[in-house]
């Protein structure tokens, strides 16, 4: 089914551990996009890429990377985790313009 | 710079009564604006979206409806059930076209 895929679903780490959250779509969208989302609060744009081999950076980009080596797949990483990171991950993806966001299921990380 | 404000921030209402949300924007150049509903524990699904050639749009029992020339937007749910009970986003194309700009939500609760 053509859909957008986050892994993992949960994700527990120590502080100071480096971590890549997965992300796929099977759409072939070419814009993709990371959020950070406290449940039910507001959407915070973290990364964002145009196509393969485009990335940009968000509202929150400073302490994470992102690289979009093929259409299908967007992995996030952080290289250093902190308390502070303890948060709710959504990938999503849209085909071009004036089309809305599918978003995957989200990776929630709790850094301790 | 591009800005989208959503109120309000939480709103009751009883089963059978209508709802409104309201959002205004900043960027002259968005011309497209989805709004997303977000149940406890799930993804953002897109439920109703507009574009900036027409005033309104009508999907049974939402609507939204489009005010440019005031930039500001309108999401109307009506005969309210429970089952409505969210968190509902709007949202506004920005940034060129490349991304979308969220508001900070509006937290639905229909009583029975």
């Amino acid at each position: 089914e053509a859909d957008i895929y986050q892994t993992p679903r949960y994700l527990v780490i120590g502080t100071g551990k480096k971590i890549t959250l997965e992300c796929s779509q099977t759409m072939g969208h070419d814009k993709m996009y990371w959020y950070q989302q406290d449940p039910g609060m507001e959407l915070h744009l973290i990364h964002y890429s145009y196509g393969v081999n485009s990335t940009e950076k968000g509202d929150l980009s400073s302490e994470s990377t992102v690289s979009r080596i093929r259409t299908e797949h967007f992995p996030l990483t952080l290289e250093s985790a902190r308390p502070s990171h303890t948060s709710q991950y959504l990938c999503a993806s849209r085909p071009g313009q004036d089309y809305g966001y599918t978003f995957g299921s989200g990776t929630r990380l709790t850094v301790v | 710079g591009e800005n989208v404000e959503q109120h309000p921030s939480t709103l009751s209402v009883q089963e059978g009564d209508s709802a409104v949300i309201k959002c205004t924007y900043s960027d002259s150049a968005s011309n497209y604006f989805p709004w997303y509903k977000q149940e406890l524990g799930k993804r953002p699904q897109l439920i109703i979206d507009i574009r900036s050639n027409v005033g309104e749009k009508k999907d049974q029992r939402i609507a939204v409806t489009l005010n440019k020339t005031a930039k500001h937007f309108s999401l109307h749910i009506t005969e309210t059930q429970p089952e409505d009970s969210a968190v509902y986003f709007c949202a506004a194309l920005t940034g060129g076209g490349n991304k979308l700009t969220f508001g900070t939500g509006t937290q639905l609760k229909v009583e029975l």
